[in-house]
């Protein structure tokens, strides 16, 4: 079955800086690849998705690339501001079910 | 677009009753719903598929009999915790399913005393 991994596990930058989490995935039949964002006591929030026919993807301050041949795609936020202070969680899925990295806890610093 | 909900977003019983959580998709119709447990700091953790009309297909290790799963429409899907224990204490997160995309509820604090 699929497996993704995802990195780092915590991340701090300072307000303005960009913020880089990266995710690698083991099954090269995944095709759909997106990023939720989940703030303390809330559900995650779907902010970007990409498939696997597209190498990159972008909305303002958010963007997600993705390498197919080596099996990981990242997230990429600029510009980053306190609001952004959450956990990032990437997923891989084809087939079959979704399957989630173990999430990223960013904090934005102002 | 694609909003899920869920109800209650808390509850807290006394151990030894049951409780429902409902997951309802209010702008789509979804015919495969997913239930996640969460604990504090860690990631979603897959408890079970729920599709329209069939039996729910359970992650291994989750009990299918404490935790009931019934998918009676394409909008509404329930979890009901079965003679609940304090190590059911959890954050109940369920998603609907929109073609590729999965779409969250904002989540159930279950606290059992």
């Amino acid at each position: 079955g699929e497996n993704v991994e995802q990195h780092p596990s915590t991340l701090s930058v300072q307000e303005g800086d960009s913020a880089v989490i990266k995710c690698t995935y083991s099954d090269s039949a995944s095709n759909y690849f997106p990023w939720y964002k989940q703030e303390l006591g809330k559900g995650p929030q779907l902010i970007i998705d990409i498939r696997s026919n597209v190498g990159e993807k972008k909305d303002q301050r958010i963007a997600v690339t993705l390498n197919k041949t080596a099996k990981h795609f990242s997230l990429h936020i600029t510009e980053t501001q306190p609001e952004d202070s959450a956990v990032y969680f990437c997923a891989a899925s084809g087939d079959n079910d979704m399957r989630f990295g173990a999430g990223t806890r960013l904090t934005v610093k102002p | 677009g694609a909003v899920v909900s869920q109800h209650p977003s808390r509850v807290i019983c006394k151990s030894g009753t049951s409780v429902k959580i409902e997951c309802r998709s209010l702008d789509f119709q979804a015919t495969t719903m997913f239930w996640y447990r969460q604990f504090p700091k860690q990631s979603l953790m897959l408890m079970a598929t729920s599709n329209e009309g069939s039996k729910a297909t359970y992650e291994q290790g989750v009990e299918k009999d404490k935790f009931l799963i019934n998918h009676a429409s394409l909008t509404l899907s329930t979890l009901t915790v079965t003679s609940a224990h304090p190590e059911d204490s959890s954050f109940y997160i369920c998603s609907a399913k929109l073609g590729d995309t999965q779409y969250f509820g904002p989540g159930t604090r279950l606290t059992v005393l």
